[in-house]
């Protein structure tokens, strides 16, 4: 399996920016690293993904190392609606996503 | 426009009874996942069904699990002989034709499966 690598939780205050980590060591040169995350009692949502290159959309910042073996997604503004678990991802093989345990993010008003 | 839909919400079920759970994708996606999640866990891929090719099986648990999808619409999950490790949330997800690994993947709410 990918296997990736997140702080079991994190905390932050309203209004601040969050950097939430993973490892992704066993990464290969064509996988893409997809970041997710999933409110309480609904399915996951896409937050962003790249390859190489860092990315950024309405979301979300995604920063990806050089040697691609780590990530970091950037939330800029925490608001309460960011309270979720947030899941790196990486492929492997065809299209299937491996989730880990994932960061539990709790933002504080 | 309409997303991923999952039928039914929940189900409880005692233990050894067959179940089916039913997913819906989004028109026009050939790709489509089952996953499950166990309470406080992440989520376990389970089944992938890429258009007319042959699924990926791998993540299958045992072969009490099995998956079906007619043509590149409405899929169902069967599982018999249920256990009560089986209780999870059954997550289906749908994606364009995946010909690299970027596709987006969309997810439904879930079937809340309870064997008691």
């Amino acid at each position: 399996d990918a296997k990736t690598t997140q702080p079991n939780s994190m905390e932050s205050n309203e209004e601040e920016p969050v950097h939430l980590p993973c490892n992704h060591s066993t990464i290969s040169g064509t996988d893409y690293i997809h970041w997710y995350r999933q409110l309480p009692s609904q399915g996951p949502e896409y937050v962003i993904h790249g390859l190489t290159s860092n990315v950024n959309n309405r979301m979300a910042s995604l920063a990806i190392a050089e040697d691609r073996k780590s990530s970091t997604l950037i939330l800029h503004r925490a608001t309460l609606r960011d309270a979720a678990v947030y899941y790196c991802i990486h492929t492997r093989t065809g299209n299937q996503f491996y989730f880990g345990t994932g960061t539990s993010l709790t933002v504080i008003p | 426009g309409a997303g991923v839909s999952q039928s039914p919400s929940n189900k409880v079920t005692e233990k050894g009874k067959d179940v089916e759970l039913r997913c819906d994708p989004i028109s026009g996606h050939t790709a489509l996942y089952w996953y499950r999640q166990r309470l406080g866990q992440g989520l376990e891929f389970l089944i992938y069904f890429q258009g007319n090719s042959a699924p990926d099986k791998s993540g299958l648990p045992s072969d009490r699990f099995s998956a079906e999808r007619t043509g590149e619409s409405v899929s169902t999950l069967t599982i018999q002989r249920t256990q009560q490790e089986d209780s999870a949330v059954y997550l289906c997800a749908s994606s364009l034709a995946s010909g690299t690994s970027s596709n987006e993947q969309f997810f439904g709410p879930g079937t809340r499966l309870t064997v008691l």
